[in-house]
């Protein structure tokens, strides 16, 4: 296993469209995570999957995304009616469900609206 | 709500000098975890120091030192003999002992000088 994987890398879409990114997370990690970080910005926690459990979301989560876990293993972040403000680098990370365990992180998925 | 606080939005060090990043945190709580990540250009965040507050004792990862202070939530990073492939964005990541999420400061760009 090579680490959290995410699909695609770069993502170009008009305002409007719909996008969705994978991410693909270590696979014996039952954690999964979504964050956006935008430039000169930390990344801001979006969502959690305990398995395929979404436990929790942030208030940055509007109506227009929704993000899944079907079996456990990967995940998707879907994105609807884009807006340019949409504009980040979305980054999935994932961990054991032990307490003092850390966050592995994707490479991320740069998404641009034009 | 927690908040992370990294005031310094870049520092730059002479190769083989030691320089020290700082974080502050402010929380409620009495048990948590402090990290320190690190995001090179390629984008991909790599755990660096973990600290757990109920240890008193300051965390050490080679090269790698932190100053934690509870009383005064902060959490500074030390790095010892800085090398080239230290040049990154460093940031400061708060987690509560029964959380899920984390909260992660603003970075700080690290330029190591040959």
């Amino acid at each position: 296993d090579t680490g959290v994987s995410q699909n695609p890398r770069h993502k170009i879409t008009k305002r409007g469209q719909n996008v969705t990114f994978r991410c693909d997370p270590i696979s014996e990690h039952n954690r999964l995570y979504w964050y956006r970080q935008t430039l000169g910005q930390g990344p801001e926690f979006l969502t959690y999957f305990q398995n395929e459990a979404q436990l929790e979301k942030s208030r940055l989560l509007s109506d227009r995304f929704s993000a899944e876990r079907p079996k456990g293993s990967f995940s998707t972040l879907e994105i609807q009616r884009t807006e340019q403000g949409d504009s980040a680098m979305y980054l999935c990370a994932s961990s054991l469900s032990s307490m003092n365990t850390e966050a592995f992180f994707g490479q991320g998925t740069r998404l641009t609206v034009v | 709500a927690q908040t992370v606080t990294q005031s310094q939005p870049e520092m730059s060090v002479q190769e083989a000098e030691t320089v020290t990043l700082s974080c502050t945190y402010d929380t409620s709580e009495s048990d948590y975890y402090l990290f320190w990540y690190k995001q090179p250009p390629s984008r991909q965040m790599i755990l660096v120091i973990r600290q757990e507050a109920y240890k008193q004792q300051n965390a050490t990862e080679n090269r790698f030192s932190v100053n934690f202070q509870k009383a005064a939530k902060s959490f500074s990073l030390k790095i010892s003999d800085s090398q080239l492939g230290d040049a990154a964005m460093y940031f400061c990541a708060y987690r509560r002992f029964t959380g899920n999420q984390f909260y992660f400061g603003t970075g700080t760009s690290l330029t190591v000088i040959p």
